[in-house]
């Protein structure tokens, strides 16, 4: 099985400033990673999928990028409703493991 | 308006059984794989089982192999999840999750509310 190495496991930062979680996988899964932001009592949001695709309506403060095991999600100019949980995918191949998750607190 | 959700939760005892449900609307079911994704309470994501469009292929993670059974009733709109042999460790929020397709590169595009597992003595 793939495992994705998430980090970091929490994060505090403050309004208006950049922030990057990064995700490695344990072995090359071809672009096939997603990230996910997931706010308490809410569904998962897909935010971004092929690696670097914003899914339509995402906030362009939102980018991403990455290659065969190394992956990177930034979120830029922090708004308090960047206050969640986010976790990367990896979907190249069965079983579709999920980062431990990355939680972000906007001071 | 696209649409997932879930039902069947509930408390039940250690090695009881539950079945859940997961009704799409607003879009082609029969068009897209879907599975089931749980988050134990102060856990992260845990992805549990897919079904192919078709119901053709369907996988499970390690976990629960065995133990649970996923379906799907294209004319209904429907997934479900027979869940057997619970145990403690199976309680979870449990969300069902749409694959987009070639439009998101199968990325999980959208998910349910979820439905809360309590499995409990």
């Amino acid at each position: 099985d793939i495992q994705m190495t998430q980090s970091p496991s929490s994060l505090s930062a403050s309004v208006g400033q950049r922030v990057t979680i990064t995700c490695r996988a344990s072995q090359d899964i071809g672009y096939s990673l997603a990230w996910y932001q997931h706010k308490p009592g809410r569904a998962p949001n897909l935010l971004v999928y092929a690696t670097s695709s914003l899914k339509t309506g995402v906030s362009s403060r939102f980018s991403a990028s990455g290659s065969g095991t190394h992956y990177t999600l930034t979120i830029s100019s922090l708004q308090a409703e960047d206050s969640a949980t986010y976790y990367c995918q990896q979907y190249y191949s069965s079983p579709y493991i999920f980062g431990l998750g990355t939680k972000l607190e906007i001071k | 308006e696209e649409q997932l959700v879930e039902s069947g939760g509930g408390l039940v005892k250690p090695g009881g059984s539950l079945r859940l449900s997961c009704v799409a609307s607003g879009f082609t079911f029969s068009d897209h794989n879907i599975n089931w994704v749980r988050q134990a309470p102060g856990k992260g994501l845990e992805w549990v089982s897919s079904i192919t469009f078709s119901g053709s292929y369907i996988n499970y993670a390690d976990s629960v192999k065995g133990r649970f059974s996923i379906s799907r009733d294209n004319a209904k709109k429907s997934l479900y999840l027979q869940m057997d042999s619970l145990r403690l460790e199976d309680t979870a929020t449990y969300y069902c999750a749409r694959e987009g397709g070639p439009s998101t590169g199968d990325a999980f595009d959208l998910w349910g509310q979820g439905t809360m597992v309590t499995v409990s003595s």
